[in-house]
């Protein structure tokens, strides 16, 4: 397995566009992780899901933030408008169900609103 | 919500001196608990998986320690060298899969 992908690697973007960023678990894990980046605060946890459904989204910040996962394969994250402060490294996460198992993490998409 | 803190912050250490930082965590609700190494312009890399009190685990140089009663992990470095030089992130998974992760320790290893 390739592990997780994610794309793009770097986003470029003006404020007030929309933003999509996509990630592709390993095969066969039925968990998937978004998170957030910055130096403020570390590796913020923003909505994960369990089989395709998001279970928690708390940390999700703005109504701005949107997930989805339409299949087993595939899950996105739009931001809508984008603002400047939406500037960081967003890390895709998968792994599956059980004890000790560890989370896979893609090698992130790095935004820059202008 | 998993409150997960872990101690310093930061930390700087000569090439060969050993050190240790913290991981603290709830300890009712306890399912399994992660220590990740993250590099700079990395993604987080996996290190230890514990899921018993009491488990010690090993890596070369680095291991980990789990109290799951009294709710903390320590990270060892020993002889630390400047590769080392990343931060130490700690994570509690939860009944339902979720990985909670703290704020991380970042270790600089300076020659």
């Amino acid at each position: 397995d390739a592990g997780v992908i994610q794309s793009p690697r770097h986003e470029v973007t003006e404020m007030g566009q929309e933003v999509t960023l996509r990630c592709k678990p390993i095969s066969g894990h039925d968990y998937l992780f978004w998170y957030r980046q910055t130096m403020m605060r570390g590796l913020e946890l923003l909505i994960y899901f369990n089989n395709n459904v998001p279970i928690d989204d708390s940390g999700m910040p703005e109504d701005r933030f949107s997930a989805k996962m339409p299949n087993a394969s595939f899950s996105t994250l739009k931001i809508q408008p984008s603002e400047p402060r939406d500037s960081a490294v967003y890390f895709c996460a998968s792994t599956s169900t059980g004890l000790g198992t560890e989370a896979f993490f893609g090698q992130g998409t790095r935004l820059t609103v202008v | 919500i998993l409150n997960v803190e872990q101690s310093p912050q930061s930390l700087h250490v000569q090439e060969g001196d050993s050190t240790n930082f913290t991981c603290s965590f709830p300890s009712s609700n306890f399912y399994a608990l992660h220590w990740y190494r993250w590099e700079t312009a990395k993604s987080p890399e996996a290190l230890f998986v514990m899921t018993l009190n009491g488990d010690e685990k090993k890596k070369g140089r680095i291991s980990a320690t789990l109290n799951t009663k009294e709710g903390y992990s320590y990270l060892y470095i020993k002889g630390s060298q400047p590769e080392d030089s990343a931060t130490y992130l700690c994570a509690l998974t939860d009944s339902w899969g979720k990985f909670q992760f703290g704020a991380g320790t970042q270790v600089v290893v300076t020659p």
